[in-house]
């Protein structure tokens, strides 16, 4: 079956290092990936997506990723963390089986400490 | 305003009683969805519609009915609230035109007592 997988289910950076989230998933053709980000309280809001083309995405906030095949990774990185980006975040993957469900990750919990 | 919106925004019930949950979107997207979130289990597909009058089942889909008379509203319905239901509840359409983005509600929570 296909899955999901985000390594960490908390992670904690200290404000100005590096963020790095972890998403792999599994599939033998090439999905179409997201991340999503979820702050306290609220829906879901897209960070980034990607589809087809470039292999490193850009999204809002700050927030990249890069698509690596070989690895079946999306791993989400942001340069300096800001407190601002605290939240949770989600990996999901569409397009597997030829359907347009996603497959979610369970979630990675962003601490960002001052 | 456009966007989709979702009520009650809190909800409160006993086991055994029927509840509804509303979802309501403005774009005329055609696909919509009904998640529910979970610690340790992220979101689970419960139940989605590809159009008005078609409906198919998710992952997680007993204890659940949905219908969808109109394109722009899918409401989800718990014949016999259980305490197992307690979560919060996610709408969500998707834009044909992007790619297969999902844009979600502002969610539901429901406790059941």
């Amino acid at each position: 079956a296909q899955s999901v997988t985000q390594l960490g289910s908390h992670v904690s950076v200290s404000e100005g290092a590096l963020v790095l989230l972890r998403c792999n998933y599994s599939s033998s053709v090439p999905p179409y990936l997201f991340w999503y980000v979820q702050y306290p309280n609220q829906g879901l809001q897209l960070l980034l997506k990607y589809t087809t083309g470039a292999t490193l995405v850009k999204g809002i906030n700050g927030f990249e990723a890069e698509f690596k095949k070989s690895e079946t990774s999306f791993h989400l990185t942001k340069p300096s963390a800001h407190m601002s980006d605290a939240a949770e975040y989600f990996c999901a993957v569409s397009g597997l089986s030829g359907t347009y469900k996603y497959i979610f990750g369970t979630g990675t919990r962003l601490k960002v400490l001052a | 305003d456009a966007g989709i919106t979702q009520s009650p925004r809190y909800k409160i019930t006993e086991t055994g009683r029927q509840v509804t949950l509303m979802c309501h979107q403005t774009w005329s997207h055609s696909y919509m969805f009904w998640y529910r979130q979970d610690l340790g289990h992220g979101l689970r597909l419960i139940y989605y519609s590809a159009a008005a009058d078609i409906t198919d089942k998710g992952e997680v889909p007993d204890g659940y009915v949905v219908s969808r008379s109109k394109t722009e509203n899918f409401p989800l319905t718990l014949e016999s609230a259980t305490r197992s239901q307690t979560s919060v509840y996610f709408c969500a359409s998707r834009d044909e035109g992007h790619t297969d983005t999902q844009y979600f509600g502002p969610g539901t929570r429901l406790t059941v007592l």
